[in-house]
């Protein structure tokens, strides 16, 4: 059964600091590996998206590495701002273009 | 540049009414189409997707139905509400490079 991981569910940081997401998946055959940011009451917007021969991709302060060998891929946030609460969401396609979402990483950076 | 309409943006209706829900698409031709429920601190789910007019693919039995009459017009329809099917209701379109989906501002959709 395909299935996307992440953790932790949610995180509290203070401005400034930096912060790692995780995601876990088990979908095969393996395609690409997205990461989005949704604010609340909005519609997801893509950060980055990787390909099985891609292990790493920066968006500004995001940058997003993949280790397609033992399936988990982490979103990098650097120097957090308000900006950054949200909810960051993993989604991993397969080779048939279906897409498992994760249940997603609720930041929250307080000042 | 491609933009992705949906409307209303909130919407609140009684149980057992219909819902319409309205997904546009701009600047872009023959997209595939998708729509996707977000219960309250869930995650998403994939409830239709479409290849091209008047091709629909239901991924999971419900109540609702979806349409798509117009190229770039995807709807989403239900008879009689349920409790259920209060959610946010995000639309998405594929790029073209065929694994890049990009969401609509989303429907917040709330049934008393």
């Amino acid at each position: 059964k395909n299935q996307v991981e992440q953790s932790p569910q949610s995180l509290i940081i203070l401005e400034g600091k930096n912060c790692t997401l995780q995601c876990n998946y088990t979908v095969s055959p393996f395609s690409n590996l997205r990461w989005y940011k949704q604010d609340t009451g909005r519609g997801p917007v893509s950060l980055t998206i990787m390909t099985f021969s891609e292990n790493t991709k920066s968006n500004g302060r995001y940058t997003a590495t993949l280790d397609a060998d033992t399936k988990q891929s982490s979103l990098h946030i650097t120097a957090s701002q308000l900006s950054d609460s949200a909810s960051y969401i993993c989604v991993v396609g397969n080779a048939g273009n279906m897409l498992t979402f994760g249940g997603g990483t609720r930041l929250m950076v307080k000042p | 540049s491609q933009t992705i309409h949906q409307w209303p943006a909130t919407l609140v209706q009684p149980v057992g009414s219909p819902l319409s829900l309205e997904c546009t698409v701009e600047g872009t031709s023959n997209p595939n189409l998708y729509w996707y429920r977000q219960a309250a601190g869930r995650g998403l789910q994939l409830l239709f997707y479409s290849v091209g007019i008047g091709q629909i693919s239901s991924e999971v039995p419900q109540n609702l139905s979806a349409s798509r009459p117009q190229d770039r017009q995807f709807i989403l329809s239900s008879k009689k509400l349920l409790l259920s099917d209060s959610g946010f209701y995000l639309c998405a379109w594929e790029g073209d490079r065929g694994y890049e989906q990009y969401f609509g501002p989303g429907t917040r959709l709330t049934v008393t």
